[in-house]
């Protein structure tokens, strides 16, 4: 079976502190997608990465970059110079390669609260 | 702008009330999904659909049936609403993966319904 943990359920920093957001992953699959997406208060998922298995490369773009280690089932999520905008909840997620989009396994989601 | 439109934000209704919560995407996407989401599980997925009258079961389908006459709208139905369906929906919708990776779903902005 498929999972996707995000063990911090809250987290709570100061604009421009930097932040990782956590992911662990299971699957049985040996071809997979993972997942970002950020879900503000006005409650639209925006889609933010998509990385799969077969890519262990780290991406950067602009403040956000994510960490892809296959040997730790890990795909983490780091925000640099955090800013208020940032606030919001974040979800990680997980599909097999064949599967049609949108069909995901989701994490219980890490909401970041960034303070002025 | 591509969008997934979901016709509430916010419903309340009786128990044992029939409910119908309605998505249209204007993407021409062959894929669509509804998903609850509830606070430390995340999202989970509840009926999808590859095509026009096509529908399948995802993890939580009990209490819940879908109708899919138009490529563009989704509709949720809730037969007999009950207290424990209270949550926020989230409608989705993905262009067809015919094996060459699947791709990001576009997302609905949620309708929270309470049932009373």
């Amino acid at each position: 079976a498929q999972k996707v943990t995000q063990a911090q359920t809250e987290i709570s920093v100061v604009e421009k502190e930097d932040v990782t957001l956590d992911c662990v992953y299971e699957t049985r699959d040996t071809t997979y997608y993972l997942f970002w997406y950020k879900q503000p208060p006005s409650g639209e998922l925006v889609f933010l990465i998509r990385r799969n298995s077969f890519d262990e490369q780290n991406e950067i773009s602009g403040r956000y970059s994510w960490n892809f280690q296959k040997s730790t089932s890990s795909f983490n999520f780091t925000i640099t110079a955090s800013q208020v905008v940032d606030s919001a909840v974040y979800f990680c997620a997980l599909t097999s390669y064949y599967n049609q989009g949108g069909k995901l396994i989701f994490g219980q989601g890490t909401e970041l609260s960034v303070k002025p | 702008d591509v969008k997934v439109t979901q016709s509430s934000r916010y419903l309340v209704k009786r128990t044992g009330e029939k409910v119908f919560l309605e998505c249209v995407q204007d993407m021409d996407h062959e894929n669509m999904f509804w998903y609850r989401q509830d606070p430390g599980l995340g999202l989970r997925l509840i009926y999808f659909s590859y095509d026009v009258k096509m529908k399948e079961k995802g993890d939580i389908p009990e209490g819940y049936s879908v109708s899919r006459e138009k490529k563009e709208r989704f509709s949720l139905i809730l037969e007999s609403a009950s207290t424990n369906q209270t949550s926020m929906y989230l409608c989705a919708s993905s262009p067809i993966n015919l094996g060459q990776g699947n791709t990001e779903a576009f997302f609905g902005q949620g309708t929270r319904l309470t049932v009373v």
